[in-house]
């Protein structure tokens, strides 16, 4: 099965921060790559697909890029609903692998 | 709207049996793709099995054997068929709309599996 990585695991930012997330594959997954946005309680929301398209509805200050192995989750300026957990998914296979969450909190 | 409605959970002994349910309204089930994922508590998500819209079924390695993805098409409804539980399967259970290179979207809101003695 193909595993993921993230890092880091947690970050502490400000509100207006730049926050950057990786996401690394342990082989080629060309862009079979989704990012997850997940606050406590609720269920997981679909923010980027396909390693850069944007979701419906999903403010324009996320953005992903990369393809192959490696991969990046980025928020332009932070704001206050935005902290969450995030988690990267491949679904380039048929067994659709998470990687293991990055928490950004408040710093 | 495209919603998914989970129901079934609940607490049940190691070695016991459950079934859950995903209502789709909105959408065609056996069109799509359909995953389920859970969460144990306080931990990251965990993929667990997916039923193609050609009828192909696949499986974590955790639940492989234990575990059966199907779907009813008259009933819109997706299940997850889970046998001989261990406490290691306590955990929300989501179902999603499966979309692949897509993503997965919309997420039913989960539902809670407790085994335990």
């Amino acid at each position: 099965d193909i595993q993921m990585t993230q890092s880091p695991s947690s970050l502490s930012a400000s509100v207006g921060d730049r926050v950057t997330i990786t996401c690394r594959a342990s082989q080629s997954i060309s862009s079979y790559l989704n990012w997850y946005q997940q606050k406590p309680g609720k269920a997981p929301k679909l923010l980027i697909y396909a390693a850069s398209s944007l979701q419906s509805g999903v403010p324009s200050r996320f953005s992903g890029s990369g393809s192959g192995t490696d991969f990046t989750l980025t928020i332009s300026s932070l704001q206050p609903e935005d902290f969450a957990t995030y988690y990267c998914q491949q679904s380039y296979s048929t067994v659709f692998t998470f990687g293991p969450g990055t928490k950004v909190d408040i710093k | 709207e495209v919603q998914l409605v989970e129901s079934g959970g609940g607490l049940v002994q190691p070695g016991g049996s459950l079934r859950l349910s995903c209502a789709a309204s909105g959408f065609t089930v056996s069109s799509n793709y359909m995953s389920w994922v859970r969460q144990a508590p306080g931990k990251g998500l965990e993929w667990v099995s997916v039923i193609y819209s050609g009828g192909s079924t696949y499986y974590a390695d955790s639940v492989k054997g234990r575990f059966t993805i199907s779907r009813d098409n008259s009933k819109n409804t997706l299940y997850l068929q889970m046998n001989s539980l261990r406490a290691e399967d306590t955990a929300v259970y989501y179902c999603a709309r499966e979309g692949g290179i897509v993503g997965a979207n919309p997420w039913g809101q989960g539902t809670l599996v407790t085994v335990s003695s």
